[in-house]
This record gives structure tokens, sequence and C-alpha cells, in this order.
């Protein structure tokens, strides 16, 4: 079965650039989306088709993807960002989900 | 807007069979150009797709394990989901989710949560 694969944890400064990255076999020929999900919540899609931003959410959070790997990159971080971020994409009529990186505003 | 609304137990005790449902507003569970899936959250596993249904012709389903039925009720424009002979693995908080048809198109619409323990 088709897997991808994040860091569990990334950490940044306030102000600074984040970069989490998800990877999968011949990632770049699939789309992947984004998610973000904060406790007591329902996940929150802040990226889809590789790099394009659903409505309402901030120019920060921008997304690529080349060969095996995809990268979500949030500019300019703020503390409300602290959360669990997960990328996806389908296999066959299968959706898959990277096992999710914590992201820690310090 | 699009809202979906989940209800359900929250305690299922081993071996039977879990049951949720989903209801939809602002949309159509007949829509041609979306997909009514469920996914679930623990934190051992983390996200996890279980499946989905949809119509286009007719209608289809896709599942992640044999233990899973999604069905739609177009009379209540809902969609519910069985998972058959649960172990407290099980456990955690299951979504339902809708994606459009679009090549790269997320799970945009998203229920509340309901938590679900497994326990006798």
């Amino acid at each position: 079965s088709y897997e991808l694969t994040q860091p569990p944890s990334v950490s940044v400064s306030p102000g600074q650039t984040a970069s989490i990255t998800c990877s999968g076999d011949k990632l770049g020929n699939k789309y992947t989306c984004w998610y973000q999900h904060k406790p007591g919540q329902s996940p929150v899609l802040v990226i889809y088709q590789d790099n394009r931003r659903p409505s309402g959410i901030p120019e920060r959070f921008s997304g690529s993807s080349s060969g095996n790997t995809a990268t979500l990159t949030i500019s300019g971080t703020q503390a409300m960002d602290e959360a669990d971020y997960y990328c996806q994409a389908w296999d066959s009529s299968t959706a898959v989900f990277g096992g999710g990186t914590r992201l820690t505003v310090l | 807007q699009v809202q979906l609304q989940q209800s359900g137990p929250g305690l299922v005790k081993p071996s039977q069979t879990l049951s949720l449902t989903c209801a939809i507003s602002g949309d159509s569970v007949s829509s041609n150009s979306a997909s009514w899936n469920w996914i679930r959250q623990s934190p051992s596993r983390g996200l996890e797709w279980l499946g989905r249904t949809y119509r286009r012709s007719k209608w289809y389903n896709d599942y992640a394990h044999s233990r899973i039925n999604i069905n739609a009720d177009t009379s209540k424009n809902q969609f519910s989901l069985q998972l058959s002979s649960v172990t407290p693995e099980d456990t955690a908080v299951y979504y339902c989710a809708r994606v459009g048809i679009g090549a790269g198109d997320g799970f945009d619409i998203w229920g509340q949560g309901t938590l679900v323990t497994v326990s006798s």
C-alpha cells in the first residue's frame, strides 16, 4: 500500500518560516493536499492541488511538490499556526494520509 | 453553506458494530460532483481514511478494509458508516467529510467529529 512520510515534529520561532515535508514514491506525479488540525476541532484544508489555497486561508500558507516530496511552507509563522499538519494524496481509489507533523511555535 | 452534522453513540462494546450517520445540508448526497467520506483520528494512528460513497451514473463505494460499509440515504440526504467487529483499537474520533471530483480536490467540508470509545 502507498505510504506518505512526514517528520513527527517541527519547531519554528514566531515570524520565521516553517517548512513541513511529505515524502512518497513519485509523489510529484500525484496531487498533494495539506490539513491543519488543532485539538478539539475538525481538520481544515489549507492547501489543495499541491499549491492552491482555499478561500479564507491566509497567504502565508503555500505548497509545492516535485519528485518524491511535497512541502508545506508557512511564512511569517504565528502562534495561531501551532497545530498538527497532515499531507494527503490519492492512490488509485484510496485516500492516504501522512502520519502528521506537530508544528510548535516557540 | 454546506454543513455536515454527525450523530451516533459514543460508546460501543467490543465485537459489536459501530454505526454513525452524517446529515448533509447545502449539498446533495446524490451530487455528481462530490464524494462522501468517513475518516478517523487517533493519537496512535493520526488521520486514517475509512471509505467513501458517491454517485455518478450509479452508486460506487471504496473502502480501506473489509469491516467497513458506507450507505447513502437519498430520502434523508445523509450517509452512514458501519464498522463491524470493533475492538479497543477502533477507539477514535470519527469524522465525515466531503471531497470534490476534481483531480487534487481536498476534503473541504468536515463534520464536527464524534468520539467513539470501544469498551465493555
